[in-house]
């Protein structure tokens, strides 16, 4: 079975850094890769994915995020975080079932941004 | 346009109601999904519908009961629901052929059960 680890529960970066949020995966093939974030209260939005090509996978919202199958990783990234980036950060492999589209969900990474 | 809308916004019911949430799309997606999400935790599968037919149930208990009456429209009946059922629930919805597809989620209703 598949499975994503986030091994950051909370992350607290001053408004202005860099920030890295990582994640691995555990899946035999080429994975199906995602990056979702919520603010609170709200569902779901979709930053980026990774489905094949180019490894370095441009998002909205100033994200990218680079696929390493060498180290089963998809880490998301950006530059210069702004207060309003503070949300909480899923990463999720999909697989496709008998049953249809499936999801796999990190635990995810609560970011804090300091002003 | 990847919007998915979700009404109620906000649900509280006693554990004797009868309730249903309502999600909707327009985009033309066969694969409609929904979800439970506890606080602080990720979401958990509940069901999916390809093509208007229930295709996974994640071994929920029946007191949830899904229906797809259109390819637009998912629905999820409450009935005699408990207090450890309060939640987020969140409406996803995808296309369905050639592959894993993204899911496009709605912003959730939120669920408490008194």
């Amino acid at each position: 079975a598949q499975s994503v680890t986030q091994p950051d529960i909370h992350i607290t970066v001053s408004e202005g850094a860099s920030l890295e949020l990582r994640c691995n995966y555990s899946y035999g093939a080429t994975p199906y890769l995602f990056w979702y974030v919520q603010s609170p209260g709200q569902g779901l939005q979709l930053l980026l994915k990774y489905f094949s090509g180019d490894t370095l996978v441009q998002g909205i919202k100033g994200f990218e995020a680079e696929f390493k199958r060498s180290q089963s990783s998809f880490n998301l990234r950006k530059p210069s975080v702004h207060w309003s980036d503070a949300a909480e950060y899923f990463c999720a492999v999909g697989e496709l079932t008998g049953g249809g589209n499936k999801l796999t969900f990190g635990t995810g990474t609560q970011l804090k941004v300091e002003l | 346009d990847t919007e998915v809308t979700q009404t109620p916004k906000h649900l509280v019911m006693g554990m004797t109601n009868k309730k249903s949430l309502k999600c909707e799309q327009h985009m033309g997606h066969r694969a409609m999904y929904w979800y439970k999400q506890k606080a602080k935790k990720p979401p958990e599968l509940m069901f999916v519908y390809s093509y208007e037919k229930l295709s996974i149930n994640e071994s929920v208990p029946s007191r949830f009961s899904p229906e797809c009456p259109n390819s637009s429209l998912l629905n999820l009946h409450l009935h005699a629901l408990q207090p450890e059922d309060s939640a987020l629930y969140l409406c996803a919805s995808s296309q369905l052929a050639g592959g894993v597809k993204t899911q496009y989620f709605g912003p959730g209703t939120r669920l408490l059960v008194l």
